[in-house]
C-alpha cells in the first residue's frame, strides 16, 4: 500500500524559504509516477504547486515557478519542496500527492498525504 | 491560465436526493477534467477522471459528463456519507486548476 507523509518545519517566518519533505512508503519512486504538491490555505480552495518525476523532470504552476523548486531524493524515496520569500499568503495545508499514471504527468492525483499544516507569521 | 467556476458554492440536500455540481472552464478543452470530494480535515478523495471515469473503488451513484467548457458531478442518491466539499479540477494544460468549490451540506 502506497502511503505518502508530509513533515515540516510547523511554524516559517517571513521573508524565509519553507521547506517540506514528504515521504513515500509502499513503492519505490523509481519505478515510476510523477510526484506534485498542491495546497489549501485555510477555509479556501486547492492549488498546485509542481510535480516531479524521479528523473527530474519537472512541472512548475507559472503563479508560483520563480520561488519555487522541487526535487527527488531516490536512496530516501522523498519528494521535497521548497518555497522561498513566503509571506502570509503562503499559509496552507501543504499536500504530497502521486499522479495517477506511471509514466506521463496528468495532474490527476490518485494517491494524497495527509497534508501538513505550515503558518507563516512574524 | 484557464479558470473553473463551479455553480452552486454550497448546495443544501437530503438522503435519498439526486444532486449535480456545474463546472465551468474559461477556455474549451477535451475531457481533461477530475473531481475531488474532501471532508473537513482530510485530503482531497480522487472519485472521477478524464470527465466520467469512475475512480477504482468509487460508488456508482457518482457520474460525471460534459467537455469542452461545461461539466457535471451527479450523485443519484445521496447517501450519508456524501456530505462533503466537492472540487473540479482541468488538466489540460501545464498549469492544472482547481475550482473553488461546493459544499454539499444536510437540508
Amino acid at each position: 500500500q502506497v502511503r505518502l507523509q508530509e513533515s515540516g518545519p510547523g511554524l516559517v517566518k517571513p521573508p524565509e524559504t519553507l521547506s517540506l519533505t514528504c515521504t513515500v512508503s509502499g513503492y519505490s519512486i523509481t519505478s515510476g509516477y510523477y510526484w506534485g504538491w498542491i495546497r489549501q490555505p485555510p477555509g479556501k480552495g486547492l492549488e498546485w504547486i509542481a510535480s516531479i518525476y524521479h528523473s527530474g523532470s519537472t512541472y512548475y504552476n507559472p503563479s508560483l515557478k520563480s520561488r519555487v523548486t522541487i526535487s527527488v531524493d531516490t536512496s530516501k524515496n522523498q519528494v521535497s519542496l521548497r518555497l522561498r520569500s513566503v509571506t502570509a499568503a503562503d499559509t496552507a495545508v501543504y499536500y504530497c500527492a502521486r499522479d495517477k499514471s506511471p509514466e506521463i504527468t496528468t495532474g490527476v492525483f490518485d494517491i494524497w498525504g495527509q497534508g501538513t499544516m505550515v503558518p507563516v507569521s512574524s | 491560465d484557464i479558470q473553473m467556476t463551479q455553480s452552486p458554492s454550497t448546495l443544501s440536500a437530503s438522503v435519498g436526493d439526486r444532486v449535480t455540481i456545474t463546472c465551468r472552464a474559461s477556455q474549451s478543452f477535451s475531457t481533461w477534467l477530475a473531481w475531488y470530494q474532501q471532508k473537513p480535515g482530510k485530503a482531497p478523495k480522487l472519485l472521477i477522471y478524464e470527465a466520467s471515469t469512475l475512480e477504482t473503488g468509487v460508488p456508482s451513484r457518482f457520474s460525471g459528463s460534459g467537455s469542452g467548457t461545461e461539466f457535471t458531478l451527479t450523485i443519484s442518491s445521496l447517501q450519508p456519507d456524501d456530505f462533503a466539499t466537492y472540487y473540479c479540477q482541468q488538466y489540460h494544460t501545464y498549469s492544472y486548476t482547481f475550482g473553488q468549490g461546493t459544499k454539499l451540506d444536510i437540508k
